[in-house]
């Protein structure tokens, strides 16, 4: 079936570098949802995006829609032991506004 | 408002046992879902329902039975588990689709033997 493809797997930083995790689809995405969940947490909202080249900011954390809604990014600005966690991208595909798919996710780490 | 509950939060199941997964949901929300999370997978959507009465199959449904009888609750059945269900399952709910905020209850962390 259709997915959305999500990259690195994992990364590991020392804390106060910076990460990206990418989310990609073959397909155009009406809309994208990006989520955290913490060690043994359930999966947290974090942002959804929706326009053709949309940037949204919260605090150090940076999410980028592509212009042909086809790919995402999520980026963190000087992490911090506090961003430690997978991050997930979702999205409805095959034309169902009621069918989240999930991207594997992008488990990371920081080393204090 | 408690959000979005489960119960309980850790099951240890015999192969061939059933039980039944409780999910409820106090903010009115019409959406709700079921997720199981197994490593190196993400989050795999199981059922959903779009309200009382109306329930539809996600990617993995096979084993699984749900109804949606009141908005607030939607139950996941196990009518005859399987070590292959061992398995993190987590309920979500949103306003209406899943085009919108999905919250996620704390999760059920169930083991099949």
């Amino acid at each position: 079936g259709q997915q959305v493809m999500q990259i690195p797997q994992y990364q590991h930083v020392q804390e106060g570098e910076d990460f990206t995790t990418y989310c990609n689809s073959s397909t155009t995405l009406s809309n994208i949802q990006w989520y955290k969940q913490r060690p043994g947490g359930h999966p947290v909202f974090l942002i959804q995006l929706v326009k053709s080249g949309e940037v949204k900011k919260q605090k150090r954390l940076t999410f980028q829609f592509g212009e042909a809604k086809k790919n995402s990014s999520l980026h963190i600005t000087a992490t911090q032991t506090t961003d430690v966690g997978t991050y997930f991208c979702a999205a409805p595909l095959g034309g169902s506004n009621y069918k989240l798919t999930f991207g594997k996710g992008t488990l990371l780490t920081v080393n204090p | 408002n408690a959000g979005v509950t489960q119960t309980p939060k850790f099951q240890v199941l015999k192969t061939g046992q059933s039980m039944t997964l409780q999910c409820a949901q106090d903010m009115n929300h019409e959406y709700m879902s079921w997720y199981r999370q197994d490593p190196g997978m993400g989050l795999r959507l199981i059922h959903y329902s779009v309200g009382a009465g109306i329930t539809d199959q996600g990617e993995v449904p096979n084993g699984y039975n749900v109804s949606r009888s009141t908005t607030e609750d939607f139950p996941l059945r196990l009518l005859s588990a399987a070590p292959s269900q061992t398995s993190v399952y987590f309920c979500a709910s949103s306003y209406s689709t899943g085009l919108e905020t999905q919250y996620f209850g704390p999760g059920t962390r169930l083991l099949v033997l």
